[in-house]
């Protein structure tokens, strides 16, 4: 079983909809929970991040945490065609050492949003 | 925000010869950076964790000794490709931990860069 499992889409959705995007982790130990977004042949951006359960809103964005089903989503609103990207969980627990600060990743879900 | 650079951001080379990669923090300090290779369509692969002032920490499988790494400062990582190969033709992306600030357990990402080995 992979440490995060992320659904590789891809996504296609119209102009406006809502997207929900997920992750599941089999790892309690996760505490840090980040979106990030990757345009084509580009670096990844850092979206969202938070490392407690419940919701984090930032504009369209929210991202979602419950870490008793070890489950984390993000939400898109009134979704643009420049959200046009592949969206990246990523996951770091509280280790130390060599691993700290190593994060976990998501295979990624390639999403289209449509005109 | 934070951002991190690398250079080059694309490189063509012949087959046998080194390729160095930078990767700097410009507007903050990272104890740790790290780095990353990436296949089309596919998610990011940690090749090793590089600490400043220290050796870095490679993942299992990668060649410490192929791909060699060095952090000699605050704001500043390097990658060598040594006597690269086609097969190590891919995207390399470095990030880097900001240690201090509000979000300060997470890692900004430079822009990567496109390694192409004839």
């Amino acid at each position: 079983q992979k440490e995060v499992e992320q659904d590789p889409g891809p996504l296609s959705v119209p102009e406006g909809a809502i997207v929900s995007l997920n992750c599941t982790y089999s790892n309690s130990a996760f505490q840090y929970f980040m979106w990030y977004r990757q345009y084509s042949r580009k670096g990844p951006e850092l979206l969202m991040y938070t490392y407690s359960s419940g919701n984090k809103e930032d504009g369209r964005f929210t991202a979602q945490v419950d870490k008793s089903s070890k489950y984390i989503s993000l939400f898109i609103r009134d979704s643009q065609p420049s959200d046009s990207a592949t969206y990246l969980c990523a996951i770091r627990g509280n280790a130390g050492g060599t691993s700290y600060g190593k994060l976990t990743f998501g295979q990624g879900t390639i999403l289209t949003v449509h005109p | 925000g934070a951002v991190v650079s690398q250079h080059p951001s694309r490189v063509i080379c012949k087959s046998g010869t080194s390729v160095k990669i930078e990767c700097r923090s410009l507007d903050f300090q990272a104890t740790t950076m790290f780095w990353y290779r990436q296949f089309p369509k596919k998610s990011l692969m940690l090749m090793a964790t590089s600490n400043e002032g220290s050796k870095a920490t490679y993942e299992q499988g990668v060649e410490k000794d192929k791909f060699l790494i060095n952090h000699a400062s605050l704001t500043l990582s390097t990658l060598t490709v040594t006597s690269a190969h086609p097969e190590d033709s891919s995207f390399y992306i470095c990030s880097a931990r900001d240690a201090s600030g509000s979000v300060r357990e997470t890692q900004y990402f430079g822009p990567g860069t496109r390694l192409l080995v004839l």
